[in-house]
This record gives C-alpha cells, sequence and structure tokens, in this order.
C-alpha cells in the first residue's frame, strides 16, 4: 500500500477483555516495530520484527502483551486482559530493513481506551 | 539500557525567536534522528545523523551530532507558527537494531 495502515483507528474496551491491533505495512519493507504513545508523551519501544529473525521483545511490558508477524507482512499486537494503564495510541512503523540509519515510517496510530 | 533525555520537555515562546531543544545519552549511537509528531498523526522523519560532530541544515532548523555521539541538538531560527509540534529524538546502538525515542519536547511557537 501507500503507506503503513493500523486498524482500528479507535478502540474502546471494557477493563478485562482481550483486544487486537492491526499493521499492514509497506509492501517489501522487512522491519517492522510497535511503540505505545501516553498522552503528549515520546514513544515507548514495545517489540521489532525485522525479516526471520527472531523478534527483539525486550519492551512488551508484560506477559498480557504479545506480537505475531505472519508471513513477513501483517503484524497484530495482542494485549489480554485489558487493564486502565493499557490506555495510549499505539503506533506502527516500518522501515525496508536493509540498513542501521533507515527512515522509519509511521502510521497514524491505534487509540485505546480502557474503561 | 539505552535512555535518551531530551530537553526541555514543553516549550512556549513567540514567533520569530530561536530555541535550542537538546537530547542527551550516557549511550553511544551509531545514529540519531529527529521526527516532528503533528495531533492525530504518527511521527515523521525530518532528519538522520550518522558521524559524529556532523551539523545537518533544513531551511531554519539546525541539527548537530555530538563528537562522541551521544547528544544531538536541534535549534530553530527565526520560529514561525508552523513549526508548533512534539519533536522526538531517536537513537539507535550498533547493537540493537531498535530505534529508541525520547520523550519528546513539545514546542508551541505563539503568533
Amino acid at each position: 500500500g501507500a503507506g503503513v495502515s493500523q486498524s482500528p483507528s479507535n478502540k474502546v474496551t471494557e477493563k478485562g477483555k482481550d483486544v487486537e491491533l492491526r499493521c499492514d505495512p509497506i509492501s517489501g519493507h522487512t522491519a517492522l516495530y510497535w511503540y505505545r504513545q501516553s498522552l503528549g508523551q515520546g514513544l515507548e519501544f514495545l517489540i521489532y520484527f525485522q525479516g526471520n529473525s527472531a523478534p527483539d521483545k525486550s519492551g512488551l511490558p508484560s506477559d498480557r502483551f504479545s506480537a505475531e508477524r505472519t508471513g513477513g507482512s501483517v503484524s497484530t499486537l495482542t494485549i489480554q486482559r485489558t487493564q486502565q494503564e493499557d490506555s495510549a495510541v499505539y503506533l506502527c512503523a516500518s522501515s525496508p530493513g536493509r540498513m542501521s540509519n533507515e527512515k522509519l515510517f509511521f502510521g497514524s496510530g491505534t487509540q485505546l481506551s480502557v474503561l | 539500557t539505552q535512555l535518551l533525555e531530551q530537553s526541555p520537555q514543553f516549550l512556549s515562546i513567540q514567533e520569530g525567536e530561536n530555541l535550542t531543544v537538546y537530547c542527551n545519552s550516557s549511550s553511544v549511537f551509531s545514529s540519531l534522528q529527529w521526527y516532528r509528531q503533528e495531533p492525530g498523526e504518527g511521527p515523521v522523519l525530518l532528519v538522520t545523523v550518522v558521524t559524529g560532530g556532523e551539523v545537518k541544515k533544513l531551511k531554519r532548523l539546525t541539527f548537530q551530532f555530538g563528537d562522541a555521539r551521544k547528544d544531538s541538538s536541534l535549534h530553530i531560527t527565526a520560529a514561525q507558527p508552523g513549526d508548533t509540534g512534539l519533536y522526538l529524538c531517536a537513537g539507535r546502538s550498533r547493537r540493537a537494531q531498535k530505534l529508541v525515542f525520547g520523550q519528546g519536547t513539545r514546542l508551541t511557537i505563539n503568533p
């Protein structure tokens, strides 16, 4: 596609429910990142996929968070048993993945609200 | 753990003034990037610096990478209301390929 696409753009859920957030990266990009951004704050790294390598999961805040990337393309971030502190904007980004100083292309994010 | 500290976190100035935003770390980075983010959108890359001491200019914006590749600054000359936004620095070390971000500087330029 023309850019990184995230869905849904907004998600309201009740505490304790599971949610799935989807990211469609730019076609051909091998690197994919998930970040979390609280209101007006910086980006908190969650997870990084690069090609067929094992993902860097060092930023996942708890075992309630998991992410998959199927076929080297679409990625899904799953949050189980959501808590109010999970409320934030979840941003996905992709890059071609061939150079160390590459530009990241971001989606517009999913605004998650846990009531 | 790579930590990037940005200062100031908030800055509100009048149109036409100059300003500098700082990004500091105790870690060495192979490259450092500056992004700008507007409400409801993802960050957009402004510049990448890779060489210690490097200076890059983008119109009224001047970016500098420290000699030791641990810090960077963004200087804006004659700020305009259109410069308003959240400015984020981000660094990548040689060992870890992930890109880590600072907490951002929220800049407001008043007409």
